[in-house]
């Protein structure tokens, strides 16, 4: 089973909202990733916990904040965001391990979120 | 040095053709190369990947060529369908300690026509 899940599959939110994107997978990968995809662009990555520590922050404004609660899980709180931030956010996950370890990153659906 | 390029930016083919797209790395330290099936509104699906220490590999109608010395690598679909019709990312790794970059090309946009 290579399937990690995302939640809600879309999201329209105001600029003033607070909200929260959901991650899970159960494939026992203790690396997880948030990325960003914009219309007709390859996906930019934003965060990666590896063991449920922030390991990669590229530079993402503070409105996006991640949270690993546990091994399984990731979120993305949300809050001001503005009318450009709308995209698809995609969750993925890899095995994680010292070096050698090849990650193949599993993508789930991704939710589309609409800022107004 | 990170770049990864891909051709072409989008092609057509007829069912039961061949559609080839071609990518090119700089960073000789990349060692593991996936490739990417995105419909769109979903995320993208891992459909094949190689690594540098073979020439080909082959998944059904799906194949990899690998050129290391030219630091090419290209992905063949045989007898194209119109449910291949979507967008195909190369992308390159390195299993480096604390690597997680997924280096990505731009994108081809694969358009299957019966």
């Amino acid at each position: 089973d290579t399937e990690v899940t995302q939640t809600p599959k879309h999201l329209v939110m105001g600029m003033t909202n607070k909200k929260s994107l959901k991650c899970e997978q159960h494939m026992g990968h203790r690396a997880m990733y948030w990325y960003k995809q914009k219309a007709k662009k390859p996906p930019e990555l934003m965060f990666v916990y590896s063991y449920e520590k922030l390991s990669i922050n590229e530079s993402v404004p503070s409105r996006f904040s991640p949270e690993c609660p546990n091994s399984s899980l990731l979120n993305l709180h949300l809050h001001a965001l503005q009318p450009e931030d709308s995209a698809l956010y995609l969750c993925a996950s890899s095995q994680e391990g010292a070096g050698g370890t090849i990650r193949t990153q599993y993508f789930g659906p991704g939710t589309r979120l609409l800022v107004l | 040095q990170q770049q990864v390029k891909q051709s072409p930016q989008s092609l057509i083919v007829q069912k039961g053709g061949i559609s080839i797209i071609n990518c090119a790395y700089e960073n000789t330290a990349f060692d593991y190369f996936p490739w990417y099936q995105q419909f769109p509104g979903k995320g993208p699906a891992l459909l094949i990947a190689i690594r540098p220490d073979v020439s080909e590999k082959k998944e059904g109608r799906f194949t990899i060529s690998f050129n290391k010395s030219a630091k090419q690598f290209s992905l063949h679909i045989m007898d194209s369908q119109p449910g291949d019709s979507a967008t195909y990312f190369c992308a390159a790794s390195y299993s480096g300690a604390g690597s997680y970059q997924l280096t990505f090309g731009k994108g081809t946009k694969l358009s299957v026509i019966p």
